[in-house]
């Protein structure tokens, strides 16, 4: 069955401090892999994805996640957190033609 | 460029009552999806359109939920009659044929009391 894990429910992190943030998926299939930003009240914004080639990609706002075809994972992660990085990140897995499986998605917390 | 846009940002409405959301895509975006997200939950697919007809809605309740998308471009869903644990944020997206990743809205958060 197609799934996507994200264990940490709720994570607190200090403002600077690195972070990174946990995915796993199950799927039968090549997998395009995704991770959405969502702040209150507000809809999905796309920080990154994944299809092929480098495992290492870059996204927007300064993050970064690695695809390891070994563990299933596909980690988020970011040298130093802003307060404005607040916010609850879902990892999503799809085909070409998207029809995306989200994760239960981790809620970030930063402190000053 | 214009995102993805939804009406009403809020609903709250009594069970047994009948809602209906708007969207509307992108311009030029073959594709729309609506999601449902119960609080807590990651969004799921309820419904995936391809210009205006339909490609998946499996995981629709089809005998209370209903959606259209007329012409290809703007849709709504509709739920008749709400039930309480259809209390969510209701997200549209769309995509346009050469991209791989879809643009949501904002949601319409709808509560049933």
């Amino acid at each position: 069955a197609q799934s996507v894990t994200q264990p940490d429910i709720h994570i607190t992190v200090s403002e600077g401090a690195s972070l990174e943030l946990r995915c796993n998926y199950s799927y039968g299939a090549t997998p395009y892999l995704f991770w959405y930003v969502q702040s209150p009240g507000q809809g999905l914004q796309l920080l990154l994805k994944y299809f092929s080639g480098d495992t290492l990609v870059q996204g927007i706002k300064g993050f970064e996640a690695e695809f390891k075809r070994s563990q299933s994972s596909f980690n988020l992660r970011k040298p130093s957190v802003h307060w404005s990085d607040a916010a609850e990140y879902f990892c999503a897995v799809g085909a070409y033609q998207p029809k995306l499986i989200f994760g239960t998605g981790t809620r970030l917390q930063v402190f000053p | 460029e214009a995102g993805v846009a939804q009406s009403p940002r809020y609903k709250i409405i009594e069970k047994r009552q009948s809602v209906a959301f708007w969207c509307n895509p992108i311009s030029g975006h073959a594709t729309l999806y609506w999601y449902q997200q119960i609080l807590g939950q990651g969004p799921k697919l309820l419904i995936q359109f391809q210009n205006n007809g339909v490609v998946d809605d499996s995981q629709l309740p089809k005998d209370r939920f209903s959606a259209e998308r007329l012409k290809g471009v703007d849709s709504t869903l509709k739920i008749q009659p709400a039930k309480l644990e259809d209390s969510a944020v209701y997200l549209c997206a769309s995509r346009s044929n050469t991209a791989t990743e879809a643009f949501f809205g904002q949601g319409t958060r709808l509560t049933v009391v």
